[in-house]
């Protein structure tokens, strides 16, 4: 069964206190991975796609890299206004449509 | 550019009532879904419609049904409300299967 696993739940940083956020995947034809960004009460918002074992992108506090099981979100230096959920999704060969994973919850306190 | 556009925001529904949400996409995108998300169970996809004039179930389609009104609009209708579709609605649409979602603000429905 395809699944998406994120891992913690919730996290607690200080400012400036650099972590990474993590996304372990199963799933048959593999068309992508995208993170995403959600504030309460607002949709979410893109971030990044991945493509390839080995690839990276980065934006800003934010990189993003996959392997051929799992991602993770780096977040360097990070300042309260990085506090929000982060979503991590694949998009699957034979439908094109994504598949979610719960989330992880980001809180950086000043 | 106003990207995903969703209506309404909030609703307050009592059990067996209907309604329509409506979304409607300015990026020219030829798909477009619906998922539902709920706390502890993340996004989860309800319909989708890979091109104009095709629609397909998603996870979880029960009691919902869709319409492709035309490139830029895709709604979802509840026909008869139950206290379980209870939920927050997102709409999203993407350029083909290969490229990024992007998603509306939401509709907050509540069925009471």
């Amino acid at each position: 069964e395809d699944q998406v696993t994120q891992s913690p739940e919730a996290l607690r940083l200080q400012e400036g206190e650099s972590s990474s956020l993590n996304c372990s995947y199963t799933v048959s034809g593999l068309r992508g991975l995208f993170w995403y960004r959600q504030d309460p009460g607002k949709g979410p918002e893109f971030l990044f796609t991945l493509y390839s074992a080995g690839e990276e992108k980065e934006k800003e506090r934010l990189k993003a890299t996959l392997t051929k099981k799992e991602s993770f979100l780096h977040i360097t230096a990070p300042k309260p206004e990085d506090s929000a959920t982060y979503l991590c999704a694949v998009r699957r060969g034979s439908q094109g449509n994504l598949i979610f994973g719960k989330g992880t919850k980001l809180s950086v306190k000043p | 550019n106003a990207g995903v556009t969703q209506t309404p925001k909030f609703q307050v529904l009592k059990t067996g009532q209907s309604m329509t949400l409506q979304c409607a996409q300015d990026m020219n995108h030829n798909s477009m879904y619906w998922y539902r998300q709920d706390p502890g169970m993340g996004l989860r996809l309800i319909y989708y419609s890979a091109s104009e004039g095709t629609t397909d179930k998603g996870e979880v389609p029960n009691g919902y049904n869709v319409s492709r009104l035309n490139k830029r609009e895709f709604s979802l209708r509840l026909e008869s409300a139950a206290p379980s579709q209870t939920s927050v609605y997102f709409c999203a649409s993407s350029g083909g299967w290969n490229t990024e979602a992007f998603f509306g603000q939401g509709t907050r429905l509540t069925v009471v």
